[in-house]
């Protein structure tokens, strides 16, 4: 199994401070994601990667960035913290040999984070 | 862009039901996934299909390409199966980008 772990689990911070979480995976899977999950939205994309300094947007990508420099780890940045952006934060990364879209995810155990 | 529906958002039955749960997108797609999230919150692959039908012990997921539309069976449901059910589909063709529906939450009962 593909081993994924995020981190921190829970975090609580003001608005205006920078936060990053990380996702580290222990495998040399090419695809990682990040997702936000809220109540009536479902998980939605923020940013995903297909390889190291690789990275696109996702549909809710404003104030938010990601960095790859390892393929094991892909971070999620929001430089200026905002209230919108309590939420609880999924990574995932895509495993198999199928094509766009067609392979399986891993969820990570996500992030829950609260602005204040 | 793909749009994902799912019906019912909430469903509620008794130990031993027959369960289905419907997702319907509006574009063609290489594979559909469902996903269960477990009440604690974590999250995890059912099924990835792109045509036909899958079976996993007592749940059962099939896909009708043409009407673009998937279901996901519970045989003799348990409370065990209680969780939120996530469907999710490319945004397009041969995106890797996923668009998920928003969720049916399975209340079983004993």
């Amino acid at each position: 199994d593909a081993g994924i772990t995020q981190s921190p689990r829970h975090k609580v911070t003001e608005t205006g401070t920078p936060v990053t979480l990380r996702c580290h995976q222990t495998e040399n899977h090419r695809y990682m994601y990040w997702y936000r999950q809220d109540p009536g939205h479902g998980l939605r994309l923020i940013h995903y990667s297909y390889g190291v300094k690789d990275t696109d947007k996702g549909e809710v990508s404003d104030g938010y960035s990601v960095s790859r420099s390892k393929t094991e780890d892909f971070l999620l940045t929001l430089e200026s913290a905002t209230s919108s952006q309590t939420s609880v934060y999924f990574c995932a990364i895509s495993t198999g040999t199928g094509g766009p879209g067609a392979n399986v995810l891993t969820f990570g155990a996500g992030s829950r984070l609260t602005v204040l | 862009k793909n749009e994902v529906e799912q019906s019912p958002q909430n469903l509620t039955a008794q130990e031993g039901e027959f369960i289905t749960i419907n997702c319907s997108y509006s574009v063609g797609i290489s594979a559909l996934h469902w996903l269960q999230q477990h009440p604690g919150g974590g999250i995890v692959s059912l099924f990835m299909l792109s045509s036909g039908k899958k079976k996993h012990g007592r749940l059962i997921a099939t896909i009708n390409i043409q009407e673009k539309h998937s279901s996901l069976h519970i045989t003799a449901s348990h409370p065990r199966d209680s969780a939120v059910y996530i469907c999710a589909a490319p945004t397009e063709g041969g995106s890797e980008k996923l668009v998920f529906g928003k969720g049916t939450k399975l209340t079983v009962n004993p």
